[in-house]
């Protein structure tokens, strides 16, 4: 089934530990985005690449890197997890000749 | 600047009762209206699209320009609409094509 893949489903991390969420897609999309949602303040971005070879930052990149070394795969990396990053974490995707946008199943992130 | 501000946090109807998720935007070029709703803990999926101009699940949705609105109404509420509701706005003037978020509306429907 055409879609994203993001692993893992859910994760409790120590603090100051590096972490990398997996984001994988099958549609041949351009552009794929990382967003952070958290109660009362909706989805905000994070990174965003508008094509292979191509990042760039959102509202909230502080202490996530990202890469993009093929069109299916998006990693966001945590170099040093802080409690602040403690959210839950939604990859997409979208094709730019139609409009639509994909979203993952997310994960949910805990740091202690 | 682009914003999308969704007023309400919460919103409880009953069965059967009209509901309406207020959206408001604002942006310079021509936007890209959606929404999208989330079920209990699970992926965000598009509800509507302004431009396709078609009724998913009984929901609809006009684009307002001159009050730059985007409300999303059901006549009738379902309690299987219970879910957040987040109105996006496409900035499709960029090459980026990303979405930018309301903060959702959380929709309540008692039996």
């Amino acid at each position: 089934i055409a879609g994203i893949t993001q692993a893992p489903t859910s994760q409790i991390l120590a603090a100051g530990r590096r972490m990398t969420l997996r984001c994988t897609q099958d549609m041949r999309h351009n552009a794929m985005y990382w967003y952070r949602q958290d109660l009362g303040l909706g989805l905000r971005l994070i990174h965003y690449s508008n094509t292979a070879g191509t990042t760039g930052k959102g509202e909230v990149p502080d202490g996530y890197s990202v890469s993009r070394a093929n069109t299916d795969d998006f990693p966001l990396t945590l170099a040093s997890a802080v409690p602040s990053q403690t959210s839950v974490y939604f990859c997409a995707s979208s094709d730019r000749r139609t409009g639509g946008y994909t979203f993952g199943s997310g994960t949910r992130l805990t740091v202690v | 600047a682009q914003r999308v501000t969704q007023p309400e946090k919460l919103l409880s109807v009953f069965k059967g009762a009209p509901v309406e998720l207020k959206c408001n935007y604002s942006y310079s070029g021509s936007p890209e209206l959606f929404w999208y709703v989330q079920y209990s803990r699970q992926r965000l999926q598009l509800l509507l699209r302004h431009i396709s101009r078609e009724s998913i699940k009984g929901f609809t949705a006009d684009l307002n320009k001159g009050e730059t609105s985007f409300h999303l109404k059901k006549p009738f509420a379902q309690e299987e609409d219970s879910a957040m509701y987040y109105c996006a706005l496409g900035d499709r003037g960029s090459t980026l094509g990303r979405l930018y978020f309301g903060r959702g509306t959380q929709l309540t429907v008692w039996p």
